[in-house]
C-alpha cells in the first residue's frame, strides 16, 4: 500500500534561518507531488507541484523553493525564513485521476 | 475565477440533523471529485470520492455530482459532534497532459450537541 512520510512534525526556527522539509512517498511510482501551506483558520494554499523528477511548478511568488531530486522525494526549502512563513505545511501525492493523500504535516513557527 | 469554490461557513447544525455542503468547479474537464475532512491542527483525510454523475453513499455520507451544473455536494446524515471539522472539496483536472489536484478553501461545520 502507498504511504507518505513527512517530517518533522513541528519546527521552531528563527527569522533568517534556512528551512528544509522533506516528503517521501512509498508504494507507488511517478506520483504527482504537492506542497501546500495552511495559515491558522485558513484554506490550503498550493505552493508547488511536481509531475516528475526536476519538474517543479510554482503557484505563487514567495520566499520558498522546492526540489524533486528523486521520483518519490519532494523537498521544500528556504534560504532565509520570514515571520510570514509560519504555518502548517502539507505534502500530498496523487497519481493519474485517482484520489490524493496527505502527509501528517509540519507545523512551522518562525520566531 | 477560482477553480474550486466552497462556502466558507461556518455551518452550524444540531446533532442528528443533515449537514449539506456545496462545491462548484470551473473547469468542465474536471475528472474526479473528492471530499476531505480536516480536524483542527491535523492533516486532511479522504472521506468520499465520486467520478460519475449521481449519488454515492458511504455510511452517513452521500456525495452528489452534477457535471452539467459543475456542482458536487456532500450530505452528512445524523450529524454527530465528532463531525465538527472543516470539509475540503477537491477536483482533479487534466492539465497539460497530466492530472492536477485543486482544492476549495473549505467549509467549517459545527455540530451542536
Amino acid at each position: 500500500s502507498q504511504t507518505i512520510h513527512q517530517w518533522p512534525a513541528t519546527l521552531v526556527q528563527p527569522v533568517g534561518s534556512p528551512l528544509s522539509l522533506e516528503c517521501t512517498v512509498e508504494g507507488t511510482s511517478n506520483p504527482n507531488l504537492y506542497w501546500y501551506r495552511q495559515a491558522a483558520g485558513r484554506g490550503l494554499q498550493l505552493l508547488f507541484y511536481s509531475v516528475g523528477i526536476g519538474q517543479i511548478s510554482s503557484e505563487v511568488p514567495q520566499n520558498l523553493s522546492a526540489s524533486r531530486p528523486q521520483d518519490r522525494q519532494f523537498i521544500l526549502s528556504s534560504k532565509k525564513l520570514l515571520l510570514s512563513d509560519s504555518g502548517f505545511y502539507l505534502c500530498a501525492w496523487n497519481r493519474g485521476n485517482t484520489e490524493a493523500f496527505f502527509g501528517q504535516g509540519t507545523r512551522l513557527t518562525v520566531v | 475565477q477560482k477553480e474550486v469554490e466552497q462556502n466558507s461557513g461556518p455551518l452550524s447544525v444540531p446533532e442528528g440533523a443533515i449537514a449539506s455542503l456545496n462545491c462548484t468547479y470551473s473547469d468542465r474537464g474536471s475528472q474526479s471529485f473528492f471530499w476531505y475532512r480536516q480536524y483542527s491542527g491535523k492533516s486532511p483525510e479522504l472521506i468520499m470520492f465520486i467520478y460519475s454523475n449521481g449519488d454515492k453513499e458511504d455510511g452517513r455520507f452521500t456525495a452528489q455530482l452534477n457535471k452539467a451544473s459543475q456542482y458536487v455536494s456532500l450530505l452528512i446524515r445524523d450529524s454527530q459532534p465528532s463531525d465538527s471539522a472543516t470539509y475540503l472539496c477537491a477536483v482533479i483536472l487534466l492539465f497539460f497532459n497530466d492530472y492536477k489536484l485543486s482544492f476549495g478553501a473549505g467549509t467549517t461545520v459545527t455540530v451542536r450537541a
